[in-house]
């Protein structure tokens, strides 16, 4: 079983309509968990990290069910802008080692 | 400079030369990191160091060889690659290991040809 796994899509959204997608994790022992976001040709960076009572940042949403080991992303109101891959990220086995999947693509559409 | 820097951005080597890439964090970090991109696949953890100690080699072939010379500098010494070993080689950087819990900041990292 793979360490993160993430529907690569594409997810073609509708601008202004809404959309969520899961990443399933298979390390129970994981304590830290993370939405990056990556465009197209450029590097990772941090969307938001996920905690255990699920929080909010404006038109994300991110949860997390450790019961069933996996971690969510909603994105309400979709602009063109929120075009991207998004990275699940968990921290793997052993302390220092991110796991990352390879990433849910949104396109959103006019 | 801000952040993280990589060069060069775009390389192209073949089998046989011998070339470097360049990671500069600006950020006052104590860890750092080689990761590879390769098209359709997750980002791979190659190196990490903390305090220009590496701490975890991530079964990475020995055509691959980091250098930390200091905290805010990183090397990854290249010789004699595949074609397979062309990708986007990213860059980066975190306050402390911690546990994998402090954010990453990533370079632009360098798109690597191998021919």
């Amino acid at each position: 079983r793979k360490e993160v796994e993430q529907d690569p899509g594409p997810f073609n959204v509708p601008e202004g309509a809404t959309v969520a997608f899961n990443c399933t994790y298979s390390n129970s022992a994981s304590q830290s968990f993370f939405w990056y976001r990556q465009d197209c040709r450029k590097e990772p960076k941090l969307l938001m990290s996920v905690y255990s009572s699920g929080n909010e940042d404006g038109r994300f949403t991110a949860q997390l069910n450790r019961a069933s080991q996996y971690i969510s992303l909603l994105i309400r109101d979709s602009k063109l802008s929120d075009s991207a891959t998004y990275l699940c990220v968990v921290n793997g086995d052993g302390n220092n080692r991110l796991a990352f999947g390879k990433g849910n693509q949104v396109v959103v559409i006019p | 400079e801000t952040g993280v820097t990589q060069t060069p951005r775009h390389l192209v080597m073949g089998m046989t030369n011998k070339k470097s890439l360049k990671c500069e964090q600006h950020l006052g970090h104590n860890a750092m990191y080689w990761y590879k991109q390769s098209a359709k696949k997750p980002l791979e953890l190659m190196f990490v160091y903390s305090l220009e100690e590496r701490v975890e080699n991530n079964s990475v072939p020995s055509r691959f060889s980091p250098e930390c010379p200091n905290s805010s500098h990183l090397f990854l010494h290249l010789h004699t690659l595949q074609p397979e070993d062309s990708a986007l080689y990213l860059c980066a950087s975190s306050q402390d290991l911690g546990g994998a819990t402090y954010e990453q900041y990533f370079g632009p990292g360098t798109r690597l040809t191998v021919t």
